[in-house]
């Protein structure tokens, strides 16, 4: 069975400019969450998407969003990137979401913004 | 609110050693999941395990151990006979169903295992 894919692994950009993750579940999980992970603040929640539907923020500003489709995958977006949005993007898959389920998560996009 | 603590920042062993990782855990929630994650150098988080707030036994898997006590809100996770390959940093975290469960995690600790 195929693990969480996330494309693309690394990814630089510019202050102002915005970028698209994406994410792709294992087969059959429903629940795909976001998180970022930052030297200083650690790994927190994004937000979590099931059956293409948010379920869970966090809290983040409005430039990040995201949106999950008919298939499972997801895409999270950042608009207007700023030098602090650098870090590495983990998004996580779950049958369900619930905490019953574990979560995997793939191996990240690692996104440096100048 | 839901917080997860893990004192120890880094932990540096030679080989062969065991190692204790601590995490201490608050919730007001009575039902909530705990889990141990780890980190190696690549990035992506590997699940290692989940524990319900109604099951307090301990578990062994081969060289790792769990120890969870609801009494002094925590959750220990000891590798006996370190290797090398158990080099990388080590997440305990929490959830809870008010939270939808989205997980909430400690600062990791950094274990170094020396040859």
């Amino acid at each position: 069975k195929a693990g969480v894919t996330q494309t693309p692994r690394y990814l630089i950009k510019t202050r102002g400019q915005q970028v698209t993750l994406s994410c792709s579940p294992i087969s059959g999980h429903r629940s795909v969450s976001w998180y970022q992970q930052t030297p200083g603040q650690g790994l927190q929640f994004l937000f979590e998407y099931f059956s293409e539907t948010q379920r869970n923020k966090g809290n983040f500003p409005g430039r990040f969003s995201g949106r999950q489709f008919s298939n499972s995958r997801s895409e999270m977006n950042v608009s207007t990137l700023e030098l602090g949005d650098s870090a590495l993007y983990l998004c996580a898959s779950s049958l369900t979401g619930t905490g019953d389920n574990e979560q995997f998560f793939g191996p990240g996009t690692r996104l440096t913004v100048l | 609110a839901q917080k997860v603590t893990q004192a120890q920042t880094e932990i540096s062993v030679v080989e062969k050693e065991d190692v204790t990782l601590d995490c201490v855990y608050e919730t007001r929630d009575t039902t909530y999941y705990l889990f141990w994650y780890k980190q190696p150098p690549s990035g992506e988080l590997v699940f290692l395990i989940r524990r319900n707030s109604f099951d307090e036994q301990n578990e062994i898997s081969g060289r790792y151990s769990w120890n969870f006590q609801k009494s002094t809100s925590s959750f220990n996770f000891t590798i006996t006979a370190s290797q090398v390959v158990d080099s990388a940093v080590y997440f305990c975290a929490l959830s809870v169903p008010v939270n939808d469960y989205k997980l909430s995690f400690g600062a990791g600790t950094t274990v170094t295992v020396r040859a």
